[in-house]
Formats: C-alpha cells, structure tokens, sequence
C-alpha cells in the first residue's frame, strides 16, 4: 500500500495561539487536497478541503492554503483550543485513481 | 445510519485464524474504501469499491487480504491466516457522487493478532 512516513512530528502551542501545520505532497498532478482530524480512538474526520485551481480556502477558525510550485500545503487553526488537540493528516487524490493519499500526520498538543 | 459504522470495534485473534471485519457505509454513498492504519502512522490505502465492483484493489498486502461489497451497501473485509504484522486499526469510509472525494470515515476495527 501507499503511505508516508515512520514518525509522528508534533507541535506544541499555547491555548490560544495560531497553530501551523505542514504537509508536502509529492505528486504535481494532485488536483485535490483535503485535511483531516484524528482523535485518539476515533476515525479521521473531515476539517476542511481545496482544489489546485484555489490558493486558500476559509473555514470557520481554518484557514488551507496551496502552494503549487513547491507542492506544500498548510492548515492554519486560529485562536488554538484544548479541543484542537488530535493528530491531522493532509492528503491528496491524484485524479486518475479515486483514492485519496495520506501524509504522515502532525500531532497538535495545545498547552492550556 | 447517520455515519459509517464498522464492526467489531476491537478483534482479538490468534496467529493463523481468520477474520472478517465489517463496514455499514453511509446510506446512498456508492463509494467505499479500505485503510489499514498501523500505531502512530498514517491511512494506507487498502482497496476501493464503486457499487459492488472493485476498480482499484491495488493496496492489498498479500493474497491472504479479500474484500467484497454487496447490494451496493455493506462491504467485508477478510485476512486469512493472520499474521502478527496484521495488527492495526482497519479504517473502511465512503464517499457520495456528488462529492466523491469527500471521504466519511468510521472509528475502525482494532485488530490485535497474538
């Protein structure tokens, strides 16, 4: 199977501090690209999603933002809560197939 | 039901038995995809379902790895002859047509091979 990576990087923030994560994908052909949340015991769940023709895209609290010359990707969650704490995982569909592909993940401890 | 569901939520087995795991995807999602996640890693794609017919099966580890879908809803997933590298939390999600992209996950199976 496809994934990425043998270890979790982590990022901690303060309580109500802006938190950002990274992601870098590989393939210049990806034309969708979609952030998840995974808290612990749970599946991953839907946060927010963009197409390569879009730059950034605004959710409530969440910002992505795409980047296609350097292929990177980046969630941005305003104003941090205990609540955000969870592993995020970044991942693209590579259009010819009608799967999605999933990063490594970043996990994000928020310090009250 | 309101989101996917996947049964059991914990399988415990013995090296060499066999098991099937369950996903009841989300009514009228024609899509239905496979994940195995291993402790503190990312989804591996395992296999995808369009209806009942499997276009894409390419994440399969080994011949010991089946799945098959029926009446369009209900998908299993089978693992012969568990081995201990089994272990992981098998994911199953599906997608509508409107937004087939959108992947709706269920909270997985635990499977602990002894």
């Amino acid at each position: 199977g496809e994934s990425v990576g043998l270890h979790l990087p982590t990022l901690s923030v303060q309580e109500g501090d802006n938190s950002i994560i990274n992601c870098a994908y590989s393939n210049s052909a990806s034309d969708y690209f979609i952030w998840y949340k995974q808290e612990s015991g749970k599946g991953p769940q839907f946060i927010i999603d963009i197409r390569s023709n879009m730059d950034k895209r605004q959710g409530q609290r969440v910002t992505v933002l795409l980047n296609k010359t350097v292929k990177h990707l980046s969630l941005q969650i305003a104003a941090t809560q205990p609540g955000d704490s969870a592993v995020y995982f970044c991942a693209e569909n590579r259009g010819a197939t009608n799967k999605l592909i999933f990063g490594t993940g970043t996990l994000l401890a928020v310090q009250p | 039901g309101a989101g996917v569901s996947q049964s059991p939520s914990n399988k415990v087995t013995e090296k060499g038995k066999d098991v099937e795991l369950r996903c009841d995807p989300i009514s009228g999602h024609t899509a239905l995809y496979w994940y195995r996640q291993r402790l503190g890693q990312g989804l591996e794609f395992l296999i995808y379902f369009q209806g009942n017919s499997a276009p894409d099966k390419s994440g399969l580890p080994s011949d010991r790895f089946s799945a098959e879908r029926t009446g369009e809803s209900v998908s299993t997933l089978t693992i012969q002859r568990t081995q201990q590298e089994d272990s992981a939390v098998y994911l199953c999600a599906s997608s509508s047509d409107r937004e087939y992209e959108k992947l709706f996950f269920g909270s997985g199976t635990q499977l602990s091979v002894l």
